[in-house]
């Protein structure tokens, strides 16, 4: 079947602009996350979504940054008036749920670069 | 709060050698403790996890990890090493004891197996 699906999968913009990251999770995937993967950093947690439960914010660096989850599917991460610091490549992942530690199955990413 | 270190950031190993990749953990409940690989150009994918029962686990690939709770380490071991398996490998966490779904991932450790 088909896999998390990211898009676009390379963005750059100028700073200032606004961003938004597509994620299409798996089909039937309760659990929604999203981390940012940095050039000689591991990943860092920014958001998690389960079900109709009110999503988990305290990864998001800053209020430029912000998520939302519709029809319990797609998700859109915003980043309001880019930085030169928000580039790096930005990952979803979905599992079944988080009850029990489900594997999460990512994207293949969105290489954000803000000039 | 939990955490998750990767002593290394490099591991370099002749092909056929036994290989180790070291993590350790720190959270303050039950541990959920899990391996992913990245590829190059491709997106991470799961290898293993612990979540109860035996201290070693097996996986994909032939890699398996023990479980040390009173070393708080999860390290990633096989026996004898592929050059396909030259990847980045990352260790994650979750406190299974607390409320949170939030997944805690080291800065990841880049393994090179040399013909």
């Amino acid at each position: 079947g088909a896999g998390v699906s990211q898009s676009p999968s390379n963005k750059v913009t100028e700073k200032g602009k606004d961003v938004e990251l597509r994620c299409d999770p798996i089909s039937g995937h309760t659990a929604l996350y999203w981390y940012r993967q940095s050039l000689g950093q591991g990943l860092e947690f920014l958001i998690y979504f389960q079900g109709n439960s009110a999503p988990d914010k305290s990864g998001l660096p800053s209020d430029r940054f912000s998520a939302e989850r519709t029809g319990g599917s797609v998700s859109t991460l915003t980043i309001q008036r880019t930085q030169q610091e928000d580039s790096a490549v930005y990952l979803c992942a979905s599992s079944l749920s988080s009850g029990q530690g489900e594997t999460q199955y990512f994207g293949p990413g969105t290489r954000l670069l803000v000039l | 709060a939990q955490s998750v270190a990767q002593p290394e950031d490099q591991v370099n190993v002749a092909e056929g050698n036994p290989l180790t990749v070291k993590c350790t953990y720190s959270v303050s409940g039950n541990p959920y403790l899990f391996w992913y690989v990245q590829y190059p150009n491709r997106g991470l994918q799961f290898l293993l996890k612990y979540i109860t029962g035996d201290n070693l686990v097996k996986g994909s690939y032939g890699f398996e990890a023990e479980f040390n709770k009173s070393q708080t380490s999860f390290h990633l071991k096989k026996p004898s090493a592929l050059v396909s398996d030259s990847a980045l490998y990352f260790c994650a966490v979750r406190d299974g004891s607390s409320g949170t779904y939030k997944y805690i991932f080291g800065t990841g450790t880049r393994l090179k197996v040399l013909a």
